[in-house]
């Protein structure tokens, strides 16, 4: 199975701040298609997984455009370029390439 | 609006059995892959099973190969879990979701294996 290891496991960030968040695959995430289907999701406390972001960097619909995706083959980052109060929550990435699709272990943001 | 709704959750003993459905609206249910993913207490998230358009594929995670079977129902626009032989270790907040890229989420629905 793909692992998916995300850093750092949580940050603190003050509000109006950006983050960052690293997503690393131990395999390449690049299909025979030609796409790469790396996705984040946010889970705010209590709620269901959302998708914020698909193929690296698309954002779905309603989606904030401070939330900004890259990446390539390995190595994927999301990026908050402003933080808000409603950010708070778990972030994951996963892998839709390889079956099993995987998911990071999280990543907990809070604010300052 | 997208909308999926599961539902059959509940307790059950170890080696017990369980049926979880989705019923989905807001979207042409046959033009759509599904998934089902768990997220156990306290812990992260795992895609359990999806399915093709017309069940010609099914996908498991090793860990349910064998004891779970997912199902769907075209013309009643629903999801089905099987879960037999369940475990302490299924216990877990079970998701239903459309498309194999996870674009939408139902509620969860808690199923808890203890004796």
């Amino acid at each position: 199975d793909v692992v998916m290891t995300q850093s750092p496991v949580s940050l603190s960030v003050t509000v109006g701040q950006p983050a960052s968040i690293s997503c690393r695959s131990s395999q390449s995430l690049v299909h025979s298609d030609g796409n790469t289907y790396l996705s984040w999701f946010q889970q705010r406390p209590g709620q269901s997984p959302r998708r914020l972001i698909c193929k690296i960097s698309d954002r779905d619909s309603g989606v904030p455009d401070r939330f900004i995706g890259s990446g390539s083959g390995t190595d994927f980052t999301l990026k908050i370029s402003r933080v808000e109060a409603e950010d708070v929550g778990l972030y994951y990435c996963m892998q839709a390439t390889h079956w099993p699709h995987t998911f990071g272990q999280g990543t907990k943001l809070e604010s300052k | 609006e997208v909308q999926l709704v599961e539902s059959g959750g509940g307790l059950v003993q170890p080696g017990g059995s369980l049926r979880l459905s989705c019923a989905a609206s807001g979207f042409t249910f046959t033009k759509h892959w599904m998934s089902w993913v768990r997220q156990a207490p306290g812990k992260g998230l795992e895609c359990v099973a999806d399915i093709k358009q017309d069940e010609s594929e099914k996908n498991y995670v090793d860990s349910v190969k064998g004891r779970f079977t997912i199902s769907r129902d075209n013309a009643r626009n629903s999801l089905f879990l099987q879960m037999n032989g369940l475990r302490a270790e299924d216990t877990a907040v079970y998701y239903c979701v459309r498309n194999r890229g996870l674009q939408y989420w139902g509620q969860g629905i808690l199923v808890t294996v203890s004796s």
